[in-house]
């Protein structure tokens, strides 16, 4: 089993709307998460750390499970500029980050 | 600014012809790791260094090395580059291994071709 799941996609969804995806990490010590944006060919950035408690940044809002081991992230209001490859990231049994391979995003017009 | 340089952004090599890819930050950072990425494998990581003179290999270390004389710096060399080794390449750091609140941060990326 992978460290870090994430379905690849592609969502394609349109202006406006609410999208939501998962992410499972297997490592149930883990206590590190983040989603990442990355943009094509263009270096990974950090969108926003996930907090057991769930938190929020503006249209975005990320979720913590636990007890299913799996990091949720949702958009609200999409935009164009929106569209990018999200990744999710857990610290593995070695403490450093594993990176999932993405969930590739398309905000259509 | 806060940031992570590497270069070349771009590099085509021939098989076999020993190559540097440099990476540099400046912000103090402890941890710091190379990672290759390519089409449906996403990051893999190629080593990683704790502090001044600790490396150990990540998960992909074969036909590469690495060194860490300074704290700001942490080259990627290969030896003898072989075309399984094309990919796009991106150097990260932080304060720790988990990345705290800030996660990692990374280097623009080089697109690295062996012909």
């Amino acid at each position: 089993r992978k460290e870090v799941e994430q379905d690849p996609g592609p969502f394609n969804v349109p202006e406006g709307a609410t999208v939501a995806f998962n992410c499972t990490y297997s490592n149930s010590a883990s206590q590190s998460f983040f989603w990442y944006r990355q943009d094509c060919r263009k270096e990974p950035k950090l969108l926003m750390s996930v907090y057991s408690s769930g938190n929020e940044d503006g249209r975005f809002t990320a979720q913590l499970n636990r007890a299913s081991q799996y990091i949720s992230l949702l958009i609200r209001d999409s935009k164009l500029s929106d569209s990018a490859t999200y990744l999710c990231v857990v610290n593995s049994r070695n403490e450093k980050l594993t990176f999932g391979t993405g969930t590739r995003l398309t905000i259509i017009p | 600014e806060a940031q992570v340089t590497q270069n070349p952004r771009y590099l085509i090599t021939v098989t076999g012809k020993k190559l540097t890819v440099t990476c540099s930050q400046n912000m103090n950072h402890e941890y710091m790791s190379w990672y290759r990425q390519d089409p449906g494998l996403g990051l893999r990581q190629i080593y990683y260094s704790m502090n001044v003179e600790v490396t150990d290999k990540g998960d992909v270390p074969e036909g590469y090395k690495v060194s860490r004389k300074e704290k700001r710096n942490f080259p990627l060399i290969l030896e003898s580059p072989s075309p399984n080794q094309t990919s796009l390449y991106f150097c990260a750091s932080s304060s720790t291994p988990r990345g705290t609140n800030y996660g990692y941060t990374f280097g623009s990326g080089t697109r690295l071709t062996v012909v």
